[in-house]
């Protein structure tokens, strides 16, 4: 079974310009998270869907980042316009739904640098 | 709010040397305790879990007690190997939504093991 997957891997863009981050949970799972780990800080909770919808997104920076899940499956973040300080490693998660406690597995990461 | 604090790496041990890396944790509530590991180039993943205070979270040789009374998760291995070198993340959660916990995250430990 394919874990989680992220597109792109790195990302180089200059202040002021737009990316698109991709996340692709495993097949099937209703759960879908975003985190971001700034240089050598904390890994920091932005947003939580359950399906489409968004459940939690009391993470999000500003309204310069914008998260959406089009049809229940893969999500994409958006940073528009992009600052200095929104460079780091943005994570995304996915989990099953169901009674209890689920683990969330995790994607590999997509490194933004932005210049 | 909750917040982990965790030793800064990186940690560098010969392999077969004692493994330990502290945690300690500030939290409101009754948190359930976690570690997570990354190794090169891919993404988190749950190492070991206690849920209530005394239990021991165990997996891979890594343990971990929750200790109420200290605030404390510190992560042990007897014996360290190689394929150990990772980055791990203490961290804490009280907050179950949508059936998985959202983490607070330390900031992470680097441990470089050598032959």
């Amino acid at each position: 079974e394919a874990g989680v997957t992220q597109f792109p891997s790195h990302s180089v863009i200059e202040k002021g310009q737009t990316v698109t981050l991709r996340c692709d949970p495993i097949s099937g799972h209703d759960n879908l998270y975003w985190y971001r780990r700034v240089m050598g800080k904390e890994i920091k909770f932005l947003l939580h869907f359950v399906k489409e919808s968004k459940q939690d997104e009391s993470g999000m920076p500003n309204n310069r980042f914008l998260a959406e899940r089009t049809g229940g499956t893969y999500s994409t973040l958006k940073v528009q316009p992009a600052e200095l300080e929104d460079s780091g490693v943005y994570f995304c998660a996915s989990s099953p739904s169901a009674g209890g406690y689920n683990e969330q597995f995790f994607g590999p990461g997509t490194r933004l640098t932005v210049l | 709010g909750d917040s982990v604090t965790q030793m800064e790496g990186p940690v560098t041990l010969s392999e077969e040397a004692f493994l330990t890396i502290n945690c300690t944790y500030t939290a409101t509530g009754y948190p359930s305790l976690f570690w997570y590991v990354q190794y090169p180039g891919e993404g988190l993943q749950l190492l070991l879990k206690a849920t209530k205070a005394d239990d021991k979270g165990s997996n891979k040789g890594f343990e971990a007690t929750y200790r109420k009374e200290t605030t404390s998760f510190h992560l042990e291995k007897g014996s360290v190997q190689v394929s150990d070198s990772a980055v791990y993340f203490c961290a804490l959660s009280d907050q179950l939504t949508g059936g998985s916990y959202i983490p607070t995250f330390g900031r992470g430990t680097s441990l470089i093991v050598h032959p």
